[in-house]
């Protein structure tokens, strides 16, 4: 079956730290991957997606890499600022199939 | 706004009771899911529904029942709440273009938080 496998948390940093969040998964298809962020007290947000190897997800400066010959998903961000303190979540769907299946989760704290 | 609305947003309830958490969507989403949302365990699918008058089970349905009468809404019923249903529900709806469609993906509601006592 499919599975998501993200790195524990939580992850505390300073302002215009780098951050990285790995991601590895596990999937018997040709799975899209998914990186989706939960603000403090609201429901989770698509952040970025990728859905054929080699391909890059981007959005809000986050950026991810689709590696298919290490089954990862890392998400990184070269500079981080205190809104981005959030829980993020890995993701991974099945092109045969339409539900999600999300990794735990890492919870992210950026200090001013 | 548009989007995926969750009644209620909060409710405590005694063990044995029973209730019905409601998902109402207006983008005409065919794709409707419900998920409970647990420390260190991510997000798990409960039940879902493809279409109107269609519900199917997840991964973790049992004590959970839920109906899909109207393509706009989607109900989650408790018939006898127990502790180990304390949790944060998720509902989501999606669009199926198909996953290479740049307009793939879920949009979730923001939770009912329920305690069960």
């Amino acid at each position: 079956g499919n599975s998501v496998t993200q790195m524990e948390g939580p992850v505390t940093l300073s302002e215009e730290a780098f951050l990285t969040i790995n991601c590895t998964y596990t999937a018997t298809g040709y799975p899209s991957l998914f990186w989706y962020v939960q603000y403090p007290g609201e429901g989770l947000q698509l952040l970025l997606k990728a859905t054929k190897a080699d391909d890059k997800g981007s959005n809000k400066g986050f950026e991810a890499t689709y590696r298919k010959e290490t089954t990862s998903f890392h998400l990184e961000k070269g500079s981080v600022q205190v809104s981005d303190s959030a829980v993020y979540f890995c993701a991974l769907s099945d092109r045969s199939d339409y539900k999600l299946s999300f990794g735990a989760g890492t919870t992210v704290t950026v200090r001013a | 706004n548009a989007g995926v609305t969750q009644t209620p947003k909060f409710r405590v309830l005694k063990t044995g009771q029973s209730m019905t958490l409601l998902c109402a969507q207006d983008m005409n989403h065919e794709y409707m899911y419900w998920y409970r949302q647990d420390p260190g365990m991510g997000l798990r699918l409960i039940h879902y529904s493809v279409g109107e008058g269609t519900t199917a089970k997840g991964e973790v349905p049992d004590g959970y029942n839920v109906s899909r009468l109207k393509k706009q809404n989607f109900l989650l019923g408790l018939e006898s709440a127990a502790p180990s249903q304390t949790s944060v529900y998720f509902c989501a709806s999606s669009y199926w273009a198909g996953q290479l469609s740049p307009n793939y993906g879920y949009t979730f509601g923001s939770g009912t938080r329920l305690t069960v006592v």
